[in-house]
């Protein structure tokens, strides 16, 4: 079955120190990867993508994602933690169908708590 | 990206009753969705509504619960029919704008008792 996996329900690390959230993917054919992050009482919002290109890709708030092909990743990464990056994280990937439709579906998500 | 606002952010139902959740996009936009996010839980699709066109519901998710108005490419309804506590949950509208990009809207918490 084509899914993502996000085999950390918590992540806790350092201010200042590198954060890593972990996903995985199974798909048939090329992966339309993404990023989304919730904070509390908000709803989504959309971090970044990997459609094609290059395998690093940056996106909002500081974060930058690497698809690894061979291991079929697509962790989410920051150089420098800061508390305010504290929410829930979700990798998606969009799932085409053979009726030409497509639709997102999300991981079980991974809390980030960032310790002062 | 297109500003999604979601009314009511919030509301408290006894069961039985129907909530009806309005999403207004400040842009024209082709293909708007509706999530569902249970507590705890990741979000799940419940339809595709396309304007002109009948919803598109996916599997566990039938009209007559979830009944979903398209009139215009800026707006669109969910209506949550004879709630039970099992529908407690998060709503979120989304669309999608640029190429394979999806943005949502705040969501309406809604509480069953």
């Amino acid at each position: 079955a084509q899914s993502v996996a996000q085999p950390e329900d918590q992540v806790n690390v350092a201010e200042g120190n590198p954060l890593t959230v972990k996903c995985t993917y199974s798909v048939s054919g090329n992966p339309y990867l993404f990023w989304y992050v919730q904070y509390p009482n908000r709803g989504l919002q959309f971090l970044l993508k990997y459609i094609t290109g290059d395998n690093l890709v940056k996106g909002s708030y500081g974060f930058e994602a690497e698809f690894n092909k061979s291991q079929t990743s697509f962790h989410l990464k920051k150089p420098s933690a800061l508390v305010s990056d504290s929410a829930l994280y979700f990798c998606a990937v969009r799932l085409f169908h053979q009726t030409g439709a497509n639709n997102l579906f999300f991981g079980t998500g991974t809390r980030l708590t960032v310790i002062p | 990206s297109a500003v999604i606002s979601q009314k009511p952010s919030r509301d408290i139902c006894q069961r039985g009753t129907s909530l009806t959740i309005q999403c207004q996009v400040d842009s024209q936009v082709t293909m708007m969705f509706w999530y569902r996010q249970q507590p705890g839980q990741s979000l799940t699709l419940i339809a595709t509504a396309n304007q002109g066109s009948e919803a598109t519901y996916e599997s566990g998710f039938v009209i007559d619960k979830f009944p979903i108005s398209r009139p215009n490419l800026t707006f669109s309804t969910l209506t949550v029919s004879n709630m039970s506590p099992e529908d407690s949950s998060i709503y979120l509208c989304s669309v999608q704008e640029k190429p394979y990009e999806q943005y949502f809207g705040p969501g309406t918490r809604l509480t069953v008792t």
